[in-house]
């Protein structure tokens, strides 16, 4: 109940393209759900969040969808560009568990050239 | 802020040496979490502290392995005897607030031969 899975495992996109990264999870009490960005040899960061309340969010080149009813929810990201290659993580949290989050398994994304 | 600060970077030991980690949290953050990630398993969530008290450590791998938090500002992750199966890299991560945002330190590489 308390998966979150994370697909494609790796991914590659030339520049320009659209990057998409798909997760899914079962609990329905989630209510947090943030991507983090990690580069090698770095800690991972945040990079966008969003709660089950609206159903996109938008920051830059990079938008969260949100499917509340498929318990679904994607990472797109725009025009992407070499500097982008990095691993990307899905996570959410439950409203009573403090900040703890389930990660899913990870992307990691190559943008070529 | 200088962010979350982990010792040493770098860790090369040999089998049954004892290994220790340490973290120190962003100022006025009270969630503190131990990762490890691997190749194989990704990032998995070892222990988190809230306020100082451990409150899950259901993700320790195994009894070798021990966190301590003294105070807010300090936690140690020791693993005593250390194993090969043991290396990885380790990751402190803080929060603090509602929404439940983690920062991440740049880890430790842990290397056991």
């Amino acid at each position: 109940q308390q998966q979150v899975k994370q697909s494609p495992q790796s991914l590659i996109v030339q520049k320009g393209g659209i990057s998409i990264i798909n997760c899914a999870y079962e609990n329905t009490a989630f209510d947090y759900f943030p991507w983090y960005q990690q580069f090698p040899g770095k800690g991972p960061a945040l990079l966008i969040a969003i709660r089950p309340d609206v159903s996109e969010k938008k920051e830059g080149r990079f938008t969260i969808s949100f499917n509340k009813s498929a318990k679904q929810f994607s990472l797109h990201i725009m025009d992407s560009q070499p500097g982008d290659s990095a691993t990307y993580f899905c996570a959410a949290s439950l409203n009573n568990a403090g900040n703890m989050l389930t990660f899913g398994g990870g992307t990691r994304l190559m943008v070529k050239p | 802020d200088a962010g979350v600060i982990q010792s040493p970077r770098h860790e090369v030991t040999e089998m049954g040496q004892e290994v220790t980690l340490r973290c120190k949290p962003i100022s006025g953050h009270d969630y503190l979490f131990w990762y490890r990630q691997t190749m194989m398993r990704g990032l998995e969530l070892l222990i988190y502290f809230n306020n100082n008290v451990p409150i899950d450590d259901s993700g320790m791998p195994e009894d070798r392995f021990s966190a301590k938090m003294p105070n807010a500002s300090f936690s140690t992750l020791k693993i005593q005897p250390s194993e090969p199966r043991d290396s990885a890299v380790y990751f402190c991560a803080s929060s603090g607030g509602l929404l439940g945002t983690q920062y991440f330190g740049p880890g430790t590489r842990l290397l056991v031969l």
